[in-house]
């Protein structure tokens, strides 16, 4: 069965270094999603992507972090200077663009720690 | 998205089915009932979902009221490995768009041996 796969599963980073998440989608998606889950809290959107531009963002995306789809796989989030308070797990998504079978599947997640 | 009202935590025992309330009193005709799970640490994982009728796939039932105002996720034969936590969400009808998912805390499903 077709995966959403990402890399590293951990990250570790010193404060004010940049970080760049990787995530694998399944195949055939189209829409891309990214979500973060500090320690103990909710599972948070932070952005949506489709057709090579944001689709939504939340307040939580600010201009420190961004996401590129550099190839026809890979879809990155990048934080160009990390505070200890992004610190959290980062979880990539995708679905297909369909009607009734529009799911989101989620990866296993990154890790970042931020020292 | 409609706001969603689960209980903070449950129990069941090994090989026993789990039913799993949620309440969505606000939830809108064209609004979608979604289930996700998840295990530890791991990423959320899509359960099952429906609008007005009941559903069934190979991980779990979904019992949607009439009125459409609750719903009842069923595991029907729970084993250790259904320990999570779960999640009701209600989103708008798919048609396409970017909609995120809005996730609230869940109810912590703990399978007794």
């Amino acid at each position: 069965e077709p995966e959403v796969t990402q890399t590293p599963s951990h990250q570790v980073t010193q404060m004010g270094q940049e970080v760049i998440l990787r995530c694998v989608p399944i195949s055939n998606h189209l829409y891309f999603y990214w979500y973060r889950q500090i320690l103990g809290q909710k599972v948070e959107f932070l952005v949506s992507f489709y057709n090579n531009e944001i689709s939504e963002k939340s307040e939580i995306f600010d201009d420190q972090f961004s996401v590129e789809r550099p190839d026809g796989s890979n879809f990155t989030l990048k934080i160009r200077s990390t505070k200890l308070e992004d610190s959290a797990m980062y979880f990539c998504a995708s679905k297909i663009l369909a009607g009734v079978g529009d799911t989101q599947y989620f990866g296993p997640g990154t890790r970042l720690t931020v020292l | 998205d409609a706001k969603t009202t689960q209980p903070t935590s449950m129990d069941c025992a090994e090989g026993r089915a789990a039913n799993l309330p949620c309440n969505h009193s606000t939830i809108s005709g064209n609004e979608y009932v979604y289930w996700y799970r998840q295990i530890h640490s791991q990423g959320p994982q899509y359960i099952i979902h429906g609008l007005k009728n009941n559903e069934t796939n190979e991980m779990a039932s979904l019992i949607i009221t009439e009125d459409r105002k609750s719903s009842t996720l069923i595991l029907p034969h729970a084993t250790l490995r259904d320990t999570a936590v779960y999640y009701c969400i209600v989103r708008v009808a798919p048609q396409g768009g970017s909609e995120k998912l809005v996730f609230g805390k869940g109810t912590k499903l703990t399978v007794n041996p």
